[in-house]
């Protein structure tokens, strides 16, 4: 069964304190590792897409590493308005065939103080 | 770009009643739409995959006779909630793709709150 594992289940930082959020993963077949953004109450905003392990993506603060098991999402300098939850999800195909859906993990829970 | 727009975003209902949700991709053609449930500090669970045109494909353990599922254009799928029961009460929310297959980005909606009451 695929199987996505975030951790950790919260963190606390500090205005400008470097850290990073870990996702294993076991899947058949990965064809695609997605990062999301989730606000409270919003619904999930797109990241970034890792599609082989060793790539690595960037988009400000955030920088997404992938490898065969895991995924790391670095983040840099963090600021008050990174506070989210942070989700992860593989892609895995379907056995009817079509569209790929997603298995998501828990999220992590980030918190920025200033 | 990649918009997908849900309404409403709340909506509190009586037990037994149905409640439609219109989940709308405003600037792409969503070739398929994927419907998810989240509960309070719990991920996202696939509902069901629903692909223009055709039958809705739901997940093991959710009823299909509940939950209607209706894609009839690339740019809109309804969900609808039907007799609903305090335990349907839940975070909706729907995605979109443009693609038809392989590793297509999912966007998603901004969510609709269902309270049965």
């Amino acid at each position: 069964e695929d199987q996505v594992t975030q951790s950790p289940e919260a963190l606390r930082l500090q205005e400008g304190e470097s850290s990073s959020l870990n996702c294993s993963y076991t899947v058949s077949g990965l064809r695609g590792l997605f990062w999301y953004r989730q606000d409270p109450g919003k619904g999930p905003e797109f990241l970034f897409t890792l599609y082989s392990a060793g790539e690595e993506k960037e988009k400000e603060r955030l920088k997404a590493t992938l490898t065969k098991k895991e995924s790391f999402l670095h983040i840099t300098a963090p600021k008050p308005e990174d506070s989210a939850t942070y989700l992860c999800a593989v892609q895995a195909p379907l056995t009817q065939g079509g569209s790929e859906k997603l298995v998501f993990g828990k999220g992590t829970k980030l918190t920025v103080n200033p | 770009g990649a918009v997908v727009s849900q309404h409403p975003s709340w909506v509190i209902c009586k037990s037994g009643t149905s409640v439609k949700i219109e989940c709308r991709s405003l600037d792409f053609q969503a070739t398929t739409m994927f419907w998810y449930r989240q509960f309070p500090k719990q991920s996202l669970m696939l509902m069901a995959t629903s692909n223009e045109g055709s039958k809705a494909t739901y997940e093991q353990g959710v009823e299909k006779d509940k939950f209607l599922i209706n894609h009839a254009s690339l740019t809109l799928s309804t969900l609808t909630v039907t007799s609903a029961h305090p335990e349907d009460s839940s975070f909706y929310i729907c995605s979109g793709t443009a693609g038809g297959g392989g590793t297509d980005t999912q966007y998603f909606g901004p969510g609709t709150r269902l309270t049965v009451l």
